[in-house]
């Protein structure tokens, strides 16, 4: 079955670098996301991108954050200067567009960011 | 969007029937009724989505009554696996984000 894959599983940064959250969302889909998850809370959407643009974003995608879809195949989540409060969970998913009126999305396994 | 309200925790044992009921009282009428699992540490799965009367699937069953302001899942015959976060979620449109609330967490005893 296919799959969302992201990388790295687990990032550890200084507060104040920037990081870069990798994904490999499912081929054949068109629509992404990313959502973060700090540990104990709800997930939270972030962004969804479409078209080669961002369709949505949340309160929290704010200037520090970006999302780029460099190739045909990787889809990125950079944030700019880590804070200690963005350590969480971010999550990536995707989802097919013919499946109209469908919320399945496919997420990810994650990747851990820890700002010290 | 319309808002859920579902059970904080819930408990069961291996091999019983689990329902999870969510109200969502102002669904609107071209909204969906979608089920994530979501297991410590992981991303939160697709189980179902119904818009009316009952889904069945390999997994899960869906419930809902003709007002559609409630919804219940049910989990055949669960088992220590099963234990994981449970959330019901309402909306429409292919691309739109998801918005999560605080879900089920249903724990599962030998």
């Amino acid at each position: 079955e296919p799959e969302v894959t992201q990388t790295p599983s687990h990032q550890v940064t200084q507060m104040g670098q920037e990081v870069i959250l990798r994904c490999v969302p499912i081929s054949n889909h068109l629509y992404f996301y990313w959502y973060r998850q700090i540990l104990g809370q709800k997930v939270e959407f972030l962004v969804s991108f479409y078209n080669n643009e961002i369709s949505e974003k949340s309160e929290i995608f704010d200037d520090q954050f970006s999302v780029e879809r460099p190739d045909g195949s990787n889809f990125t989540l950079k944030i700019r200067s880590t804070k200690l409060e963005d350590s969480a969970m971010y999550f990536c998913a995707s989802s097919d567009p013919g499946q109209v009126s469908s919320y399945e999305q496919y997420f990810g396994p994650g990747t851990r960011l820890t700002v010290t | 969007l319309a808002k859920t309200t579902q059970p904080i925790s819930m408990d069961s044992y291996e091999g019983q029937e689990v329902n999870i009921t969510c109200s969502h009282n102002n669904i609107a009428t071209n909204d969906y009724i979608t089920w994530y699992q979501q297991f410590p540490s992981q991303g939160p799965r697709f189980i179902i989505q119904g818009y009316k009367t009952k889904v069945t699937n390999e997994v899960a069953s869906l419930f809902i009554p003709a007002d559609r302001k409630s919804s219940t899942l049910s989990l055949p015959r669960v088992s220590l696996s099963d234990t994981a976060v449970y959330y019901c979620l309402v909306g429409n449109n292919a691309g739109n984000m998801l918005t999560f609330g605080g879900g089920t967490r249903l724990m599962v005893k030998p």
